[in-house]
């Protein structure tokens, strides 16, 4: 079993939809959650962080830690076209400095 | 935000040559960078932990002598391809540490290299 799954999809979804992306992991020292944007051939772009369990909202995005699961969820409200990208969940045990481990990414597309 | 940059963009060789990749922490200072590498369609994999002032460390199954990794200042770490082959054709990305409240990593746009 990997340390990260995540369904590749790719999802689609039409405009104004809202979106959920997921991942399950299955170490229990991870504590740093992470959802990155990539674009095609372009760097991860940080969207959203949380530390340990629970909710936190930014926007049109909410990410969701389920520790006692071992689950983790990206919801995007009022999905537009722009949001077309390659979501990666990625999550790490220790503090800054140490190394991400990602899941495979979800390929979104949003039609207008 | 903090910003990585990462040098070239783009590089296409023949088999047998050596490419180097720069990357740079433009507005913070970095000890410890990381690189990764992306096949099309799958996850980024950690390749090594590059380390201001010592050696990389390198995942399992990544060759040091044929990934060398210099960390030669606290913005700059360079990753040399030696010897490279298509197989090593790849997405190549580094990232860095941040500092302050999100304590995460930032990503360099990344290279894409192409062994012909």
């Amino acid at each position: 079993q990997k340390e990260v799954e995540q369904d590749p999809g790719p999802l689609s979804v039409p405009e104004g939809a809202i979106v959920s992306l997921n991942c399950t992991y299955s170490n229990s020292a991870f504590q740093y959650f992470m959802w990155y944007r990539q674009y095609s051939r372009k760097g991860p772009e940080l969207l959203m962080y949380t530390y340990s369990s629970g909710n936190k909202e930014d926007g049109r995005f909410t990410a969701q830690v389920d520790k006692s699961s071992k689950y983790i969820s990206l919801f995007i409200r009022d999905s537009q076209p722009s949001d077309s990208a390659t979501y990666l969940c990625a999550m790490r045990a220790g503090q800054a400095g140490t190394a991400l481990i990602f899941g495979k990414g979800t390929t979104l597309s949003v039609s207008s | 935000g903090a910003v990585v940059s990462q040098h070239p963009s783009r590089v296409i060789c023949k088999s047998g040559t050596s490419v180097k990749i720069e990357c740079r922490s433009l507005d913070f200072q970095a000890t410890t960078m990381f690189w990764y590498r992306q096949f099309p369609k799958q996850s980024l994999m950690l390749m090594a932990t590059s380390n201001e002032g010592s050696k990389a460390t390198y995942e399992q199954g990544v060759e040091k002598d044929k990934f060398l990794i210099n960390h030669a200042s606290l913005t700059l770490s360079t990753l040399t391809v030696t010897s490279a082959h298509p197989e090593d054709s790849s997405f190549y990305i580094c990232s860095a540490p941040g500092t302050g409240s999100t304590d995460t990593q930032y990503f360099g746009p990344g290279t894409r290299l192409t062994v012909l």
